[in-house]
C-alpha cells in the first residue's frame, strides 16, 4: 500500500490568511492525487484531482501542486467556509488510499 | 446533479453480515461513464476505500478488504449494494457511497477520484 503522510496535522488560522498544507507519499505517485475538504457531519468534497487540477465549481483560491511524491494544497484566502479537514489521496496504485488529514481550525 | 443514498441497517451483530444499498439518481449506472465506490471511515478517524464497481458488474477491490467483501450491481434499480461478512466492531464506522467517474471536466481516465458522495450511514458494530 502507498501512505500517504499529511502535515500538519492541525494548522490554526484566521480568515484571510494563506494556507499551505502538504501530503508526502510512500512512493511516487506521478500526478494522480486528489484533495478532499471534510466539514462536520458532511460527506468529503473533491477539490482538487490530477494534484492540479480544480474539480467542477471549486473557487480558484484553491490551487494542488506537485508530483511524484510531494504535494501542497494552497488556499490563497481562507472564507470562513473554508475550515475543516483536508484530506489528500492517490490513484496511481489500487487500492486506493487516503492521508491521515490535516485540520484547518479558526485562530 | 447526481446524487446518492445509502439505506440499510444501522446495527449489526459482531460475526454476522453487514449489508447497505446505495441508490443513484441524476444520472445512469448503466450510461458506463464511472465506477460506483464505497468508503468508509470509523468514527474520529481517516477514510478508507473499500471497493469499486461498474454497470458490468466489473469491480476493484482493497486488498486488505478483499476477503470479507463484495459489491454489486442492480442496473434496473440505478443502484448497487455493499457486503460485509464476518464484522467485528472494527467495522464500525459511516458508510459512503461515491462516484468515480472516468470523465472529468472533459478529460479521459481519470477513474480512481470521488467526484459525488452521499450523506453517509453509521454502521455500528455490537451485540
Amino acid at each position: 500500500d502507498i501512505v500517504l503522510t499529511q502535515s500538519p496535522a492541525t494548522l490554526s488560522l484566521s480568515p484571510g490568511e494563506r494556507a499551505t498544507l502538504s501530503c508526502r507519499a510512500s512512493q511516487s505517485v506521478g500526478d494522480y492525487l486528489a484533495w478532499y475538504q471534510q466539514k462536520p457531519g458532511q460527506a468529503p468534497r473533491l477539490l482538487i484531482y490530477d494534484a492540479s487540477k480544480r474539480a467542477t465549481g471549486i473557487p480558484a483560491r484553491f490551487s494542488g501542486s506537485g508530483s511524484g511524491t510531494d504535494f501542497t494544497l494552497t488556499i490563497s484566502s481562507l472564507e470562513p467556509e473554508d475550515f475543516g479537514v483536508f484530506y489528500c489521496q492517490q490513484r496511481n496504485n489500487w487500492g486506493l488510499t487516503f492521508g491521515g488529514g490535516t485540520k484547518v481550525e479558526v485562530k | 446533479q447526481v446524487q446518492l443514498q445509502e439505506s440499510g441497517p444501522g446495527l449489526v451483530k459482531p460475526s454476522q453480515t453487514l449489508s447497505l444499498t446505495c441508490t443513484v439518481s441524476g444520472g445512469s449506472i448503466s450510461s458506463g461513464d464511472a465506477f460506483w465506490s464505497w468508503i468508509r471511515q470509523p468514527p474520529g478517524k481517516g477514510l478508507e476505500w473499500i471497493g469499486s464497481i461498474d454497470y458490468t458488474a466489473t469491480t476493484d477491490y482493497n486488498p486488505s478488504l478483499k476477503s470479507r467483501v463484495a459489491i454489486s450491481v442492480d442496473t434496473s434499480k440505478n443502484q448497487f449494494s455493499l457486503k460485509v461478512t464476518s464484522v467485528t466492531a472494527a467495522d464500525t464506522a459511516v458508510y459512503y457511497c461515491a462516484r468515480d467517474p472516468a470523465i472529468m471536466n472533459n478529460e479521459f481516465d481519470t477513474r480512481g477520484s470521488f467526484d459525488y458522495w452521499g450523506q453517509g450511514t453509521l454502521v455500528t458494530v455490537s451485540s
